[in-house]
């Protein structure tokens, strides 16, 4: 089946710093892809729209300086939090979906993020 | 606006019954329906998906859901349930850009 890889998992940095967190699909090529955002006991809240060689559309309230998205192939998109704060620890997941209105979204694990 | 509902926060039920976690839709056109299933620390696992054609639909791990458009839900269904399968379920709806649900969480007691 499709699958999809997001590293790191797992990362806990100082405030101020950047982070950039990697999702490629392994098996199949994703025209687009979808960033998310979860907090605890919520559901997903999409951030993005990342589409191949052109520049990702941002939901309502998400700065687009803060969350850099780069979708330079059909099998990666980055996320860069830029000078990250405590405010942003959250968990973040990548999907990427197969060019065709049926095909559905596959996720990554995820990465959760603490700013120390 | 395309919009969808699971009104349990949690669901349980005993190893060996049948389950049964609510969704309800509400959108313009032809739904594009998914379930997704979400483990601890993890993303989310494609269920199943109605897109056309027959109302009730199998998906991954003998889970079906049952697309009704009359009452506009798409519930999922097993008929009888594992401890394993106690997870965070997700309703989605749309096409491209797709709307979750607040999450279903299902507790199956041994």
């Amino acid at each position: 089946g499709a699958v999809v890889s997001q590293h790191p998992s797992w990362v806990i940095c100082k405030s101020g710093t950047s982070v950039k967190i990697e999702c490629r699909s392994l098996d199949f090529q994703a025209t687009t892809m979808f960033w998310y955002r979860q907090f605890p006991k919520q559901s997903l809240m999409l951030m993005a729209t990342s589409n191949e060689g052109s520049k990702a559309t941002y939901e309502q309230g998400v700065g687009k300086d803060k969350f850099l998205i780069n979708h330079a192939s059909l099998t990666l998109s980055t996320l860069t939090v830029t000078s990250a704060h405590p405010e942003d620890s959250s968990f973040y997941i990548c999907s990427a979906k197969a060019p065709g209105v049926d095909q559905p979204q596959h996720f990554g694990d995820g990465t959760r993020l603490s700013i120390l | 606006a395309q919009s969808v509902a699971q009104p349990e926060d949690q669901v349980n039920v005993a190893e060996g019954n049948p389950l049964t976690v609510k969704c309800t839709y509400s959108v313009s056109g032809n739904p594009y329906l998914f379930w997704y299933v979400q483990y601890p620390n993890r993303g989310l696992q494609f269920l199943l998906k109605y897109i056309t054609g027959d109302n009730l639909v199998k998906g991954s791990y003998g889970f079906e859901a049952e697309f009704n458009k009359s009452q506009t839900s798409f519930h999922l269904k097993k008929p009888s349930a594992l401890v394993s399968d106690s997870a965070l379920y997700f309703c989605a709806v749309g096409v491209d850009k797709i709307i979750f649900g607040k999450g279903t969480r299902l507790h199956i007691l041994p």
